[in-house]
């Protein structure tokens, strides 16, 4: 069973019109991740919550913003997603302390019109 | 973090072993070496992941030098569904881990 889902799988959105991509996960783990992936090219961090606390990546734009309301919840918004916004949007999680994996979701795919 | 080098693709037969190597000569001494890889259109999937001694798993086993400056994955067995981009990372252990991911290699398994 998944661990890590995201919703929606493809989401189509027009130039400007904000958007919000979801992750629910079940394995209780307080590290949450957003990832965004272009086209053949390697996914790149935008930001990550340790618990309730929210850590941006410096080169992260204002554009995307993030909300976790609770453990199994995390939220990614874009504000006013502009064609250079088009990617895979990709949700990890990790539990504190452990040297080991993240675990992925399957992603969400963002098209902007 | 210590950077990555990774040939870009490698091809291998299947039911071969697929060796994918990685090099981290710059790697620090409480650095992890993580493997993950990426099937088409779907998330990255943790492999196996070592500090200094070699690691084996049910999918993978990773040799790393004793100098720790070069890793390889092996695939003992590989299939055609292990056609995947596989990342080398190498990162320092702490709370939070945040993968640093490179450009990787495009393996793919040939019938």
């Amino acid at each position: 069973d998944a661990m890590v889902i995201q919703n929606p799988r493809y989401q189509v959105t027009q130039f400007g019109k904000p958007v919000t991509l979801s992750c629910s996960q079940t394995l209780n783990h307080n590290v949450m991740y957003w990832y965004q992936q272009k086209s053949s090219q390697a996914p790149k961090l935008l930001f990550h919550y340790y618990d309730k606390d929210f850590n941006n990546e410096a080169d992260t734009p204002d554009n995307f913003q993030s909300r976790r309301p609770n453990t199994s919840f995390c939220f990614l918004d874009i504000r006013s997603p502009g064609l250079g916004d088009a990617a895979m949007y990709l949700c990890a999680t990790s539990r504190a302390g452990v040297a080991g994996e993240l675990f992925f979701g399957e992603g969400s795919r963002l098209t902007v019109l | 973090d210590a950077k990555t080098t990774q040939p870009p693709s490698m091809d291998c037969a299947e039911g071969r072993a697929a060796n994918l190597p990685c090099n981290h000569s710059t790697i620090s001494g409480n650095e992890y070496v993580y493997w993950y890889r990426q099937i088409h259109s779907q998330g990255p999937q943790y492999i196996i992941h070592g500090l200094k001694n070699n690691e084996t798993n049910e999918m993978a086993s990773l040799i790393i030098t004793e100098d720790r400056k070069s890793s390889t994955l092996i695939l003992p067995h590989a299939t055609l569904r292990d056609t995947a981009v596989y990342y080398c990372i190498v990162t320092p252990p702490g709370s939070a881990r945040q993968l640093t991911f490179g450009s990787g290699t495009q393996l793919t398994v040939l019938p």
